[in-house]
């Protein structure tokens, strides 16, 4: 059971690049998230995905785009890195929201942009 | 604006010594509460959740609630230098999708 999946694992852009961070999850989970973890700020939701079909904006989504493809898979797409993304993002998913089971996170991805 | 409050430590004992940890959040309508630990380099991994007042005990963990002081605490008894990492408390409200974070607190166990 792999739980929550993400890939890449590490990634360097250049400024103005593109890329999609992928993530999927085997747990029938219905609810998705990604997050972004910076040195002084904590995790900071980007956009969440509370079923298949619906995404919503969390607390910086400037910059990020999402996709929730399927139930299984959830994805994060910068369209013009810069390097105030550089940062480490985590996927997370919940049976259905977050106030029973919390989230399951994934092993992150280490993004840097030059 | 929703926030969880953490001293960010480093908080150091000794190995076999009681770690007490501490987080206080604004929103009166947070209902549940969750400690996730998180090791360098890793992923934050749920060790613990409390939505009522009191104590809850899970092995060496035990989480404490106090909603009338917007208080939430972890204890961790007989500690490990593995239990050395860092420990998010996070805060959901009622139906909500979205946990709030705080930044953290450094725990370092001396052997």
């Amino acid at each position: 059971n792999a739980g929550v999946t993400q890939t890449p694992k590490f990634q360097v852009l250049k400024t103005g690049q593109s890329m999609t961070l992928q993530c999927a999850q085997d747990m029938n989970h219905n609810s998705m998230y990604w997050y972004r973890q910076d040195p002084g700020m904590g995790l900071r939701l980007i956009y969440y995905s509370a079923s298949e079909g619906t995404t919503d904006k969390g607390e910086v989504p400037n910059g990020y785009n999402v996709s929730r493809l399927n139930k299984r898979e959830f994805s994060l797409r910068l369209e013009s890195a810069a390097p105030s993304q550089t940062s480490v993002y985590f996927c997370a998913s919940s049976i259905q929201g977050a106030q029973r089971n919390g989230y399951t996170f994934g092993s992150g991805t280490r993004l840097t942009v030059v | 604006q929703k926030e969880v409050e953490q001293n960010s430590g480093p908080l150091s004992v000794p190995e076999g010594a009681i770690a007490s940890l501490n987080c206080t959040y604004s929103d009166r309508g947070s209902q549940s509460f969750f400690w996730y630990r998180q090791y360098s380099g890793k992923s934050p991994e749920l060790i613990m959740f409390i939505y009522s007042n009191g104590d809850k005990e899970d092995g060496r963990f035990t989480a404490q609630l106090n909603k009338a002081s917007q208080y939430v605490s972890l204890l961790i008894r007989d500690s490990q230098p593995s239990d050395s990492a860092t420990y998010l408390c996070a805060a959901s409200g009622a139906g909500s999708y979205q946990l709030t974070f705080g930044k953290g607190t450094k725990l370092s166990v001396i052997p």
